[in-house]
């Protein structure tokens, strides 16, 4: 069975500050994804990464995939207010495995 | 269309009670997937169905739960005998097809009291 963990497990910084997050897993990912979960709310996809070594940028965030294929990170520049949530990366294939998720919080 | 629609979104039953939850999907995805998600974690699979057939459950479901999609469409996901274990949040995703973008509900909470 897959395991997916992410760190750290709770952040919280200050508006304007960067950040980095992390994902890593037992096996190699089918294709890596990101998705933002807000309270109350189910969980939105970011991104999807599917080549070792692959960066990916939206905005303020940087997704990079590991050569391997077995890890990720997760790099916010000035964060902002909005960008609190949970964190979640996930390997997809015919269902989507979740890890546990960041909880970032960004103090205004 | 509106995304993915659940029903109810909170639901409150005593221990021992049966419930049924409703997923409605986006309009002509064939994949329709379940999740349960309780507090700091991320979402756990369930079952997952390909148009009506139940392709895949997992370990998590036990006796007590049981998801149908009859017609291809809307599912349902009913637990028997709810225990206060089962409090968490249920989460519906569709997506068109395997490996493509997966849009989840804004969920049902219960809570088994």
């Amino acid at each position: 069975t897959q395991l997916l963990e992410q760190s750290p497990q709770f952040l919280s910084i200050q508006e304007g500050e960067n950040l980095t997050v992390y994902c890593n897993s037992s096996s190699v990912f089918s294709s890596l994804q990101w998705y933002r979960q807000e309270p109350g709310e189910g969980p939105v996809l970011l991104v999807t990464v599917v080549t070792g070594g692959e960066v990916k940028k939206l905005k303020r965030l940087t997704f990079q995939f590991g050569d391997a294929r077995k890890d990720s990170s997760l790099h916010i520049t000035a964060a902002q207010p909005g960008d609190t949530g949970l964190y979640l990366c996930a390997d997809r294939d015919d269902k989507i495995i979740f890890g546990k998720g960041t909880r970032l919080h960004i103090l205004p | 269309d509106t995304g993915v629609s659940q029903d109810p979104r909170h639901k409150i039953t005593k221990r021992g009670q049966n419930v049924t939850f409703r997923c409605d999907p986006i309009s002509e995805h064939n994949r329709l997937y379940w999740y349960r998600q309780t507090l700091g974690q991320g979402p756990e699979f369930l079952t997952y169905f390909q148009n009506e057939a139940q392709l895949e459950k997992s370990r998590l479901l036990s006796d007590r739960f049981s998801a149908e999609r009859p017609k291809g469409s809307f599912s349902t996901l009913e637990i028997q005998r709810t225990e206060q274990g089962d409090s968490a949040m249920y989460l519906c995703a569709s997506s068109l097809e395997t490996n493509t973008e997966a849009f989840f509900g804004q969920g049902t909470r219960l809570t088994v009291v």
